[in-house]
Formats: structure tokens, C-alpha cells, sequence
């Protein structure tokens, strides 16, 4: 069964604390990617990676950091300096990164909040 | 700066009816203007895509229109249905980028 997968699906965490989201692909992807959903706010970019040890910050990368150590895995840990992360997580996956008509695929989410 | 402009902000439309979504670039470098479809506590789905040297593509009750000079592209859902009700997103890219969304339009079909 071919996909995405975002694990867990909620996850809770205390101020301070940092947590890290797991983002597994067994598309044979090149690319991948983090965003962050709010409520009227679209999907923003917070990293990308299109290769294995290489990623690059997207719009919002403060106070976040992610790691690509093989090729279907992207986690993110959201960090303590990171102000508001309560949100809606999503990763997605496409074939290349410098193809932009290469269809990017979406996990189901993993919705974080900040008790 | 805002790169994709998706408006309305939300829609509701009667079953049967026409929905129209519409979306503004500025890039005139993107070369690529997919739509997404979400539904509630889900990842998006890709629903239709259309590059820049065709001004419509049709799938089934689902068309993007596409004007290149006014950087403007919409999407049509022909004969909506409640089942269509979830957020759509516009979103654009251009080679090497990852794709810039809109902020979505909640679209509502009544029964």
C-alpha cells in the first residue's frame, strides 16, 4: 500500500517542550516537504528536501528544524522557540523537485497542540 | 507578499449549481497551477492541473479556466454536489520551487 504516512495523527505537547513529527514515504520520492496549516491561512512552506542530506527553509522555517538522513524520511521537530505552534501539520512528497509539474502528494496530518 | 490570491474566502452554493473559484499570480515564471481538494481532518488531493499553454482543461464536472495575460486561472465544478462540500486550494510553481498555495475557499453545497 503505496503512500504517505504521518505519525501520530494528534499530538499534544506542554510550552517548552520540543516534538518531533514523523513523515515516512514508500513512493521512491526525491522530494519532500513540510507545511503548516492554519485556519484561513492556506498551506505554508516550512522546509523542503530534494535530495538525501540536503533541505532548504521555506517561508516559515523559525523555529523548527528538520533532518534527511534517507530518502523516505523527513521528520520535523518543532522547537521551544517556535511561538505558535499549535496547527495542522502536513508533509507531502513528489517525484523531483525541479519538475514543476511533478504531482505532489500529501500524508493525512498531524494536528499538534500546545496545552 | 501574498504570491497566490484565491478568492472567495468561502462559497455556498445549491446542489446543482455552479461553483466558481478564482485565483490571481504574479509570477509569470510559474509554469504549473494545480488545484487541491481537502476535506476535514485530511492531507489535500491533487484535483486538476493545467499548465500555461492550454487556457481550459475539463475532467469530468471539474474545469480550470486559464488567462494567461490577465494571470488569472478559476476552477469550475459543473452540476455540484453535496459530496463536493471541502476547502480548495489553488496553488502555482515553476521549476525548481515547491508549489505556493492560495489560502483556500470553503465551499459549501446545500442539499
Amino acid at each position: 500500500d503505496g503512500g504517505i504516512t504521518q505519525s501520530p495523527k494528534y499530538l499534544f505537547r506542554k510550552e517548552g517542550q520540543n516534538v518531533t513529527l514523523s513523515c515516512e514515504q514508500n513512493l521512491n520520492h526525491d522530494a519532500m516537504y513540510w507545511y503548516r496549516q492554519d485556519p484561513g491561512q492556506g498551506l505554508r512552506l516550512i522546509y523542503y528536501s530534494q535530495i538525501v542530506n540536503d533541505f532548504q527553509k521555506g517561508d516559515i522555517a523559525e523555529g523548527y528544524s528538520v533532518s534527511r538522513e534517507k530518502k523516505e524520511s523527513f521528520p520535523l521537530t518543532v522547537t521551544s522557540a517556535q511561538k505558535n505552534p499549535t496547527a495542522f501539520y502536513l508533509c507531502a512528497s513528489s517525484p523531483r523537485l525541479a519538475v514543476s509539474t511533478d504531482t505532489q502528494y500529501f500524508g493525512p496530518g498531524t494536528r499538534l497542540t500546545v496545552l | 507578499q501574498q504570491q497566490v490570491k484565491q478568492s472567495p474566502q468561502s462559497l455556498i452554493v445549491q446542489k446543482g449549481g455552479i461553483s466558481i473559484i478564482n485565483c490571481a499570480y504574479e509570477n509569470t515564471a510559474f509554469d504549473y497551477f494545480p488545484w487541491y481538494q481537502q476535506f476535514p481532518g485530511k492531507g489535500p488531493a491533487l484535483l486538476i492541473a493545467i499548465r500555461p499553454d492550454v487556457s481550459e482543461k475539463k475532467e469530468g464536472r471539474f474545469t480550470i479556466s486559464f488567462n494567461k495575460s490577465a494571470k488569472q486561472f478559476s476552477l469550475h465544478i459543473m452540476d455540484s454536489q453535496p459530496g463536493d462540500s471541502a476547502t480548495y486550494f489553488c496553488a502555482a510553481s515553476r521549476a525548481g520551487t515547491a508549489l505556493i498555495f492560495g489560502k483556500g475557499t470553503t465551499l459549501s453545497v446545500s442539499s
